[in-house]
Order: structure tokens, then C-alpha cells, then sequence
């Protein structure tokens, strides 16, 4: 499996929304779902804001949202906030043992302009 | 708290070996399907393998570019995970990550969603 597919980088003004996508193939994305975003500030341990495509972990702010419609998966933030400068990367389950059982983006550097 | 800590990274030169642990705290580690996972300098993350718990066979799973290199292994007693890395190539160097999934009651996300990280350490082969 190729990384999955994601823009190098996004940007908004606080207080809007943006959009960032994750595009994979048939045989993960559009299989499972199964798709995870991670936020991860510079030095940071990464964290975890969606899982199975558009579930919150207890903690996570309800303005980070996801989404999937075929192969891509989409990670929308609204009401952009200066903390939300991060890199962000998608990941989805594959079900391969002989390749890679989980397949990460290769990330989105969001600026909060 | 949930904690996970690598230790061990270290700069070593092609071909060498290293290994790298993964102190666990904070849940019941013999429960868990540990994981690894890097990030190469400007790179997105990798995953690189898996262990799954006693209870669930214990087996490993690897990813391609490191499969026959790397072994990962995990003593319950210690609530500790390692990961062996053999025949280090340059490619190999990265900021290593130990993580694992979670369970909501009977629902479990060893494999698809990592709740937990450590701080991670570094890998330079050169």
C-alpha cells in the first residue's frame, strides 16, 4: 500500500472552517471504515481527534469533524483557532499483514493565518 | 494516568542493531496490542508493527520495509514492549513511537486507532 494521499498544506483565518482531504484506493480507504485523523504540534506526542471516520474521542472539541464518500476521507475544523496550527494526518486500516496493516497520509501543515 | 515512554534510541551505523523499550503505566498492559510507529525527518508517520496481547495470540505483524529486520516483543511482567531493530539502513532513521488503541466496552481499536503515545525517541543510522 502507498501512503494514503493528503494536500502538504492548508490555511484559514480564525474563525473559519476548513477542509483537509485523504485520498486512498479501494482497498482501504473505500473498504474499511476505518480512517483516523492525529493532530500533531511540533515536539508533541501525536493525538488522536477522529477514529472510525467520524467518531470523537472524549475530550476532542465537536469542531474537528470527519467525513468519507468512496476513497476519500475529509477532516473539517470549524471556527479555526490559533491552536489549531498543527500538522494533521489521516491513517486507515488496510486488513494487509503481508504489506502494511495500517497506512498513514503523508500530512497537512494547517496554518491559522 | 495513561503513560507510554520510549528509551533507547541512539545513533548507530548501517548494518548495526539497536534496541528500543517502551515503559507502559496507567492500564492493564497484558490487555493491550502494542504498537510502533515512525516518523523520518520532514516525513509523514509510518507504521512499522505490532504486538498482539497473550490473550490474543501474542503474534507480530510487521510492515514490508522492516519485516525480517525488526522483532518486536513485550514481557507482561515488566509492562514493557521492545522493539529489536537488526541491519539498520540508513531509511531506518526516525523518531520511534510506541502507541496503542482502546476499547469502548466490547468494541476494541487495537489496530485502527491510536489513543496513546509516548514522546518518542530517536533512531539516526548514519
Amino acid at each position: 500500500q502507498s501512503a494514503l494521499t493528503q494536500p502538504a498544506s492548508v490555511s484559514g483565518s480564525p474563525g473559519q472552517s476548513i477542509t483537509i482531504s485523504c485520498t486512498g484506493t479501494s482497498s482501504d480507504v473505500g473498504r474499511y471504515n476505518y480512517v483516523s485523523w492525529y493532530q500533531l504540534h511540533p515536539g508533541k506526542a501525536p493525538k488522536l481527534i477522529i477514529y472510525e471516520v467520524s467518531n470523537r474521542p472524549s475530550g476532542v472539541s465537536n469542531r474537528f469533524s470527519g467525513s468519507k464518500s468512496g476513497n476519500t476521507a475529509s477532516l473539517t475544523i470549524s471556527g479555526l483557532q490559533a491552536e489549531d496550527e498543527a500538522d494533521y494526518f489521516c491513517s486507515s486500516y488496510t486488513g494487509s499483514t503481508s504489506l502494511v496493516l495500517v497506512v498513514f497520509g503523508g500530512g497537512t501543515k494547517l496554518t491559522v493565518l | 494516568e495513561v503513560q507510554l515512554v520510549e528509551s533507547g534510541g541512539a545513533l548507530v551505523n548501517p548494518g548495526g542493531s539497536l534496541r528500543l523499550s517502551c515503559a507502559a503505566s496507567g492500564f492493564t498492559f497484558s490487555n493491550a496490542w502494542m504498537t510502533w510507529v515512525r516518523q523520518a525527518p520532514g516525513k509523514g508517520l509510518e507504521w512499522v508493527g505490532r504486538i498482539k496481547s497473550k490473550s490474543g495470540g501474542g503474534t507480530t505483524d510487521y510492515a514490508a520495509p522492516v519485516k525480517g529486520r525488526f522483532t518486536i516483543s513485550r514481557d507482561d511482567s515488566e509492562d514493557t514492549v521492545y522493539l529489536q531493530m537488526n541491519s539498520l539502513k540508513t531509511e531506518d532513521t526516525a523518531v520511534y513511537y510506541c502507541t496503542i488503541g482502546f476499547c469502548i466496552g466490547t468494541s476494541c481499536h487495537w489496530d485502527d486507532a491510536f489513543d496513546v503515545w509516548g514522546q518518542g525517541t530517536m533512531v539516526t543510522v548514519s
